[in-house]
């Protein structure tokens, strides 16, 4: 696509329950990254991917938290077991890869665990 | 470890005049790169400009330009003549080189254009 592409763009959901965040890079991207932009908290980064491996995963706040890649292309976020402070906006980044390039942003997926 | 810090939390300003905004950065890496990111009110965050630590020369870009100091470890930013569609929340961030090229965003100062 011509830009980077996640969905949905807004999911309210029950404390508790799991949700699943998706994103769609820029063609041919082979770098991807999560952030986590809540209120006051500025924009945090959660994990990159080069192709389908996660060389950094040091951002992901708990072990609720996962993300995969598949085929070099589109990522999911997972949360399992919902809590109110997840409730953020949850962007996603590509980039051409290493030997770091400018990264594209998605509008983002804006969380609300009520 | 990195830190990216925007001092200015919030700016108002007058349409016309200028307006700078202020980062300072801290890393230990002799490479690095610095850059400027715009999120208006739709909420994308739109890149402006990226910068490496071995260019110092500064940048101008229509009525945005840039000034590096590696001597200040700053990286500011000027809007010349500044309109009601700049404001946004303005984004300086730092990616460490080798590693994980993840960014390092400060918090953010939310310029206010009034007409």
């Amino acid at each position: 696509g011509a830009g980077v592409s996640q969905s949905p763009s807004n999911k309210v959901t029950e404390k508790g329950k799991d949700v699943e965040l998706r994103c769609d890079p820029i063609s041919g991207h082979t770098a991807l990254y999560w952030y986590r932009q809540s209120l006051g908290q500025g924009l945090e980064f959660l994990i990159y991917f080069q192709g389908n491996s996660a060389p950094d995963k040091s951002g992901l706040p708990s072990d609720r938290f996962s993300a995969e890649r598949t085929g070099g292309s589109v990522s999911t976020l997972t949360i399992q077991r919902t809590q109110q402070e997840d409730s953020a906006v949850y962007l996603c980044a590509s980039s051409l890869g290493q030997g770091y390039t400018e990264a594209f942003f998605g509008q983002g997926t804006r969380l609300t665990v009520v | 470890a990195q830190k990216v810090t925007q001092a200015q939390t919030e700016i108002s300003v007058v349409e016309k005049e200028d307006v700078t905004l202020d980062c300072v950065y801290e890393t230990r890496d002799t490479t690095y790169y610095l850059f400027w990111y715009k999120q208006p009110p739709s909420g994308e965050l739109v890149f402006l400009i990226r910068r490496n630590s071995f260019d110092e020369q500064n940048e101008i870009s229509g009525r945005y330009s840039w000034n590096f100091q590696k001597s200040t470890s700053s990286f500011n930013f000027t809007i010349t003549a500044s309109q009601v569609v700049d404001s946004a929340v303005y984004f300086c961030a730092l990616s460490p080189r080798g590693g994980s090229e993840k960014l390092v965003f400060g918090k953010g100062t939310k310029l206010t254009v009034n007409p």
